[in-house]
């Protein structure tokens, strides 16, 4: 079974300050995990994925996550939040054929001036 | 030139209606999806279709049924609405490499039913 939880429903940071959305993962497979981002009226859009190679993934717009097994975690980080980073993000996993993927519960980021 | 697109983007029925959303991709990927969002953002998909086959169908009422006239394309009707149905319906899609999915999906930007 595979599952995702993410920590934090709402985070609220200062421009300008580090950003750090919290996921964990339940698999009983070696996962692939991902990271969506859903500005507001708006489709979903991948930041980041980690398919079984490097460990730190970069993405887009200087969002990186890394995948750490012996913590079943998958945290979602930003050295410097800038206004326009204020979405709802979504922290995902995924089995190896990928035709089936598990959405956590989003965690909404407001970034305050 | 949207990659993913859906129509209607709003939709306001009333219960007892029946109601299609439709859903075309333009990447030229193999596989689509119908995930619906609730009040809470919850994602949860509903069908998925690679190739005009039904790959995945979770448990869904009958009065929904999606179609897939051709790969690019991938419907959602909705019969007899309920309430409880009022959500923001997304359509997505994704490509396969070497038999694999890549995993990426590509989202359209939602279709909001209301239920009244």
């Amino acid at each position: 079974a595979q599952s995702v939880t993410q920590l934090d429903s709402h985070v609220s940071v200062s421009e300008g300050t580090p950003v750090l959305l919290r996921c964990n993962y339940s698999s009983s497979y070696s996962p692939s995990l991902f990271w969506y981002v859903q500005h507001p009226n708006k489709g979903l859009q991948l930041l980041l994925k980690y398919t079984s190679a490097a460990t730190l993934v970069k993405g887009i717009n200087g969002f990186e996550a890394e995948f750490k097994k012996s913590e079943t975690s998958f945290h979602l980080t930003k050295p410097s939040a800038h206004m326009s980073d204020a979405a709802e993000y979504f922290c995902v996993v995924s089995h190896f054929n990928f035709n089936k993927f598990y959405f956590g519960s989003g965690t909404k980021l407001n970034v305050k001036p | 030139d949207t990659a993913v697109s859906q129509t209607p983007k709003y939709l306001v029925t009333q219960m007892g209606n029946d109601k299609s959303i439709k859903c075309e991709q333009n990447l030229g990927h193999d596989t689509m999806y119908w995930y619906k969002q609730d009040s809470k953002k919850f994602l949860k998909i509903m069908f998925s279709y690679n190739n005009k086959e039904l790959i995945i169908n979770e448990t869904v009422p009958n009065r929904f049924s999606p179609k897939s006239p051709d790969k690019a394309h991938l419907n959602l009707h909705i019969n007899s609405l309920e309430l409880g149905d009022s959500a923001v319906y997304f359509c997505a899609s994704s490509q396969e490499m070497a038999g694999w999915n890549t995993g990426e999906l590509f989202f359209g930007e939602g279709s909001r039913l209301t239920v009244l």
